[in-house]
């Protein structure tokens, strides 16, 4: 099995810089993914890391460490629209199958 | 537009009366999933399939049924529905890189 742990809860200031922790225990580990998702909406994919190394996308960074089991999601120019929930979700192989585990999420504010 | 449909998008309904969320996707996905959100625990994988004909439970299929006869849509069958299948569920496709996922809008099933 898996154990994903995410902060449950984080605030910021707008126009600031949050960082986003992801720690992961895996035994087949094919991938890490960060969604966001908004109050009773869909989640929404954000990135992806499969190896080690930062991954820029505009304002949204995932980092990911394999031999650590760690990962952050850095988020720039915060603004009012990121507050949301990011769920960190990392892709297991078992058999011939990608099976990916979602964390509790984390919920960010983002406060004037 | 691509999308990911469900319906219904709410439904309360009684102990032991069977049910039916469709799923639909218009992106030619292989990949499909289902899952359930609940508070405090995250989105947690019910099934999912490969492709036409071929499903596999994830982490949580007790009291739930798939089926996948068509590449576009994937229903989660509920045979006979308890107050703990009480929950937000979604449905996802598999993006064409073969990592990231679509999710639909979210049903919100109630049973008493």
């Amino acid at each position: 099995g898996q154990n994903i742990d995410q902060p449950t809860e984080m605030t910021a200031t707008e126009g600031a810089i949050v960082q986003i922790n992801c720690t992961y225990q895996t035994s087949g580990f094919n991938g890490l993914f960060w969604y966001q998702q908004h109050a009773g909406e869909a989640p929404t994919f954000l990135s992806y890391n499969v190896l080690d190394g930062l991954e820029e996308k505009g304002r949204f960074s995932s980092f990911l460490s394999r031999s650590k089991g760690y990962s952050y999601l850095l988020l720039k120019e915060l603004q009012m629209k990121d507050s949301a929930s990011y769920l960190c979700a990392v892709r297991d192989q078992r058999g011939g199958s990608y099976i990916p585990t979602f964390g509790r999420g984390t919920s960010l504010i983002v406060h004037p | 537009e691509a999308q990911v449909t469900q319906n219904p998008r709410y439904l309360i309904t009684v102990t032991g009366k069977k049910l039916t969320v469709t799923c639909s996707q218009n992106m030619n996905h292989e990949y499909m999933s289902w899952y359930r959100q609940d508070p405090g625990l995250g989105l947690r994988q019910i099934y999912y399939s490969m492709n036409v004909e071929v499903t596999d439970k994830g982490d949580v299929p007790e009291g739930y049924k798939v089926s996948r006869k068509e590449k576009r849509n994937f229903p989660l069958i509920l045979e006979s529905p308890s107050p703990n299948q009480t929950s937000l569920y979604f449905c996802a496709s598999g993006g064409p890189r073969g990592y990231e996922q679509y999710f639909g809008p979210g049903t919100r099933l109630t049973v008493t």
